[in-house]
């Protein structure tokens, strides 16, 4: 069935250091897309968006980039800190409109890991 | 962001049991919340849809009888396990709207004996 996957389980970076997770996504009615930490224990929590009529997006520290033509999502964190290890998700989120519009679909997540 | 919480944090039930958990919305009303269940180093996966005034929509091979949905008010959803067995042992997770964004709750951990 439809899915949305990451290429790299695991990602292992020095404190300072810039790091990108990647995620292909394979809906292509999907219009909006999101990226989540998750810290153990806890919930998902909100970074960033992006719509399907954009190809990047800024925000503090993050940046999204969306490839439609290859169905490809990107997360960059820059100058990444100890803090910012965590599972980071990427999530799909249907057509607004339409019957399953908020039932996001997740991608398996990528386990960051921030050393020192 | 938007401010979703939830009730226990975790909880132990001998088996055969039931549990309820509790998800509140604190600063958003919302007509349709979500539930997740997530087993450890795995992703979220959608269990149903919590639907105010209506019943709950479940996603395929979710147990509708097992997992029972309450949209009780604007602001929650509760989601109770009956007759608990060990494999429902999970980490549950709800999320609300607002907007077209979902925020998530900060989970319940259920185990059970």
């Amino acid at each position: 069935g439809e899915s949305v996957g990451l290429h790299l389980p695991t990602l292992s970076v020095q404190e300072g250091d810039n790091s990108i997770i990647n995620c292909a996504y394979s809906n292509s009615a999907s219009d909006y897309f999101i990226w989540y930490k998750q810290e153990s224990g806890k919930g998902p929590q909100f970074i960033i968006d992006i719509r399907s009529n954009m190809d990047k997006r800024q925000g503090q520290r993050v940046t999204v980039l969306l490839n439609k033509t290859v169905k490809h999502l990107s997360l960059q964190i820059a100058a990444t800190q100890p803090g910012d290890s965590a599972v980071y998700f990427c999530a799909e989120n249907p057509l607004a409109g339409g019957t399953s519009y908020g039932k996001l679909t997740f991608g398996q997540g990528t386990i960051l890991t921030v050393h020192p | 962001g938007a401010v979703v919480s939830q009730h226990p944090s975790w909880v132990i039930c001998k088996s055969g049991t039931s549990v309820k958990i509790e998800c509140r919305s604190l600063d958003f009303q919302a007509t349709t919340m979500f539930w997740y269940r997530q087993f450890p180093k795995q992703s979220l996966m959608l269990m149903a849809t919590s639907n105010e005034g209506s019943k709950a929509t479940y996603e395929q091979g979710v147990e509708k009888d097992k997992f029972l949905i309450n949209h009780a008010s604007l602001t929650l959803s509760t989601l109770t396990v009956t007759s608990a067995h060990p494999e429902d042992s999970s980490f549950y997770i709800c999320s609300g709207p607002r907007g077209d964004t979902q925020y998530f709750g900060p989970g319940t951990r259920l185990t059970v004996l």
